[in-house]
C-alpha cells in the first residue's frame, strides 16, 4: 500500500509570487486535508477536500486555495506569496472522516 | 474554538529514565484525540487515537491515556530513538464542517544515552 505523497520536497520562491503543491493521496482514501507547519509550531489547517469539493476551511485568506480531481489527488496553490508563508506545507489523507495520515511536507520558502 | 495545549514544550531524558507529556484540550465536543511522532523536517506518523475517557492505548514503550480535559503520553525507559516531537491533535464534533485536526505546539523529546 503506497502512502501519501507530495512534491516538490522543498520550494524557493519570491514575495508576490505564485505556487502549486501536490498530493497523492494513500491508497483507498477519498479525503484530503491540507495544514501549514511553522517552523517550532503545531500545524495549521488550511481546508480539506471530500470527492472534489471543499469541506472545510481554516482562518486562510482566499489567496489560498485548493483542488481535488477526480483519483483524490490534491494541490494546494497560493497566489500572492508574502513572507509569512514560508513554512512546512503538509497533506494528509483518509477515509472520509477516519484517521488523517500525513506526507512527508513540502518545504517552502519565501524571499 | 477548540484549544489544545501541550507541556512542557521540551524534555531531555537520559536513556532509562520515563516521563509523560501533557496534552490539556477544550472542545465542543470531543470526536477523537490524537498523537502524533514528528521526526525533524518529516511529516506526523500516527500513533495512537483516543475517543472517550477512561480509554488507554499502548505501542512498544508508548501509552496514551484519556481524561475529560487531558491526555497524557507516557515513555517508559525511552530510548535514543524515541527523541522526536509529539503532537497531540482534536478532531473537529461530528457538527461541524470537515475532519479537521487542532494541534497544540508539540513537546520535543530529546533522549541522551
Amino acid at each position: 500500500e503506497t502512502g501519501v505523497t507530495q512534491s516538490p520536497t522543498h520550494l524557493i520562491k519570491t514575495r508576490g509570487q505564485q505556487v502549486t503543491l501536490r498530493c497523492s493521496s494513500q491508497s483507498g482514501h477519498n479525503t484530503v486535508s491540507w495544514y501549514q507547519q511553522a517552523l517550532g509550531q503545531g500545524p495549521q489547517f488550511i481546508f480539506q477536500y471530500y470527492r472534489e469539493e471543499e469541506n472545510g476551511r481554516g482562518n486562510f485568506p482566499p489567496r489560498f486555495s485548493g483542488l481535488q480531481f477526480p483519483n483524490y489527488s490534491s494541490e494546494l496553490n497560493v497566489n500572492a506569496l508574502e513572507l509569512d508563508d514560508s513554512a512546512l506545507y503538509l497533506c494528509a489523507s483518509s477515509r472520509s472522516q477516519e484517521t488523517q495520515y500525513f506526507g512527508p511536507g513540502t518545504r517552502l520558502l519565501v524571499l | 474554538e477548540d484549544q489544545v495545549t501541550q507541556s512542557p514544550e521540551a524534555l531531555r531524558l537520559q536513556e532509562g529514565e520515563s516521563s509523560s507529556l501533557n496534552c490539556s484540550y477544550t472542545v465542543s465536543g470531543l470526536r477523537g484525540l490524537f498523537w502524533y511522532r514528528q521526526d525533524p523536517g518529516k511529516g506526523p506518523e500516527f500513533l495512537f487515537t483516543l475517543y472517550s475517557a477512561g480509554e488507554e492505548k499502548e505501542k512498544e514503550r508508548l501509552k496514551a491515556t484519556l481524561t475529560k480535559k487531558e491526555s497524557f503520553l507516557h515513555i517508559t525507559a525511552p530510548k535514543p530513538e524515541d527523541s522526536a516531537t509529539y503532537l497531540c491533535a482534536v478532531q473537529a464534533p461530528f457538527w461541524a464542517a470537515g475532519n479537521k485536526l487542532t494541534f497544540g505546539g508539540g513537546t520535543r523529546v530529546l533522549v541522551k544515552p
